[in-house]
């Protein structure tokens, strides 16, 4: 199976803040990666797919890049909404999600 | 408004069954594919396995196989995710999602690989 590992698994920080978190993939996957965000009780909502395409809807402050096996979600300029749970997710290979990186106010 | 609606809470006693349902309106069932994921209290998101609601065809992570079965009604667009053999440790909040993929779609990329639309999610508590 292939394994995700997101870093950090918890962030600290500032409305304003740039915020880049981290997700490695045991082996290849090509662009085959999805950002979600989620927050407390609700579903997880899409970001950013094929590694860099922003989903329709979603803010421009929000990016993704990379390939093969280490990406990065961006969050150029961190808003009061932004605090949640962001998950990568894997479909190259069945399904995998990363362990997820909490965004909480500093 | 192209949205999943999800069955509401369960209650089930271990080695029972459950069946979540998934409604899907705004959008016919049986053009993309659907996904179902769980996600236990305060962990992660786990992926069980998707339908292509068009053929019938299914995929499931080989952790469920044996134990899960995912089902469609398209005369009423409805998914179903049925879970058997029920554990304490199968309590969670379950997910129907749609995928980007489009069910006829033979020559796919990356950008047909992700969950757009995601149902409310459905709890299921085991307990004796």
């Amino acid at each position: 199976d292939i394994q995700l590992t997101q870093s950090p698994s918890f962030l600290s920080a500032s409305v304003g803040d740039r915020v880049t978190i981290t997700c490695r993939a045991s082996q290849g996957i090509r662009s085959y990666l999805a950002w979600y965000q989620q927050k407390p009780g609700k579903a997880p909502k899409l970001l950013i797919y094929a590694a860099s395409t922003l989903q329709s809807g979603v803010p421009s402050r929000f990016s993704g890049s990379g390939s093969g096996t280490e990406f990065i979600l961006t969050i150029s300029s961190l808003q009061p909404e932004d605090f949640a749970t962001y998950y990568c997710q894997q479909l190259y290979t069945y399904v995998t999600f990363g362990g997820g990186t909490k965004v909480e106010i500093k | 408004q192209v949205q999943l609606v999800q069955s509401g809470a369960e209650v089930k006693k271990p080695g029972a069954s459950v069946r979540v349902s998934c409604k899907a309106s705004g959008y016919t069932l049986t053009d993309f594919y659907l996904y179902w994921v769980r996600q236990a209290p305060g962990q992660g998101l786990e992926w069980m396995g998707w339908i292509n609601p068009n053929s019938g065809v299914t995929n499931y992570a080989q952790k469920f196989q044996g134990r899960v079965s995912m089902t469609r009604d398209t005369s009423i667009s409805t998914a179903y995710m049925d879970l058997r053999r029920l554990r304490s440790d199968d309590a969670a909040v379950y997910y129907c999602a749609r995928g980007k993929r489009e069910s006829l779609k033979t020559v796919v990329t990356s950008a047909d690989y992700a969950m757009d639309v995601w149902g409310q999610g459905t709890t299921v508590t085991v307990s004796s």
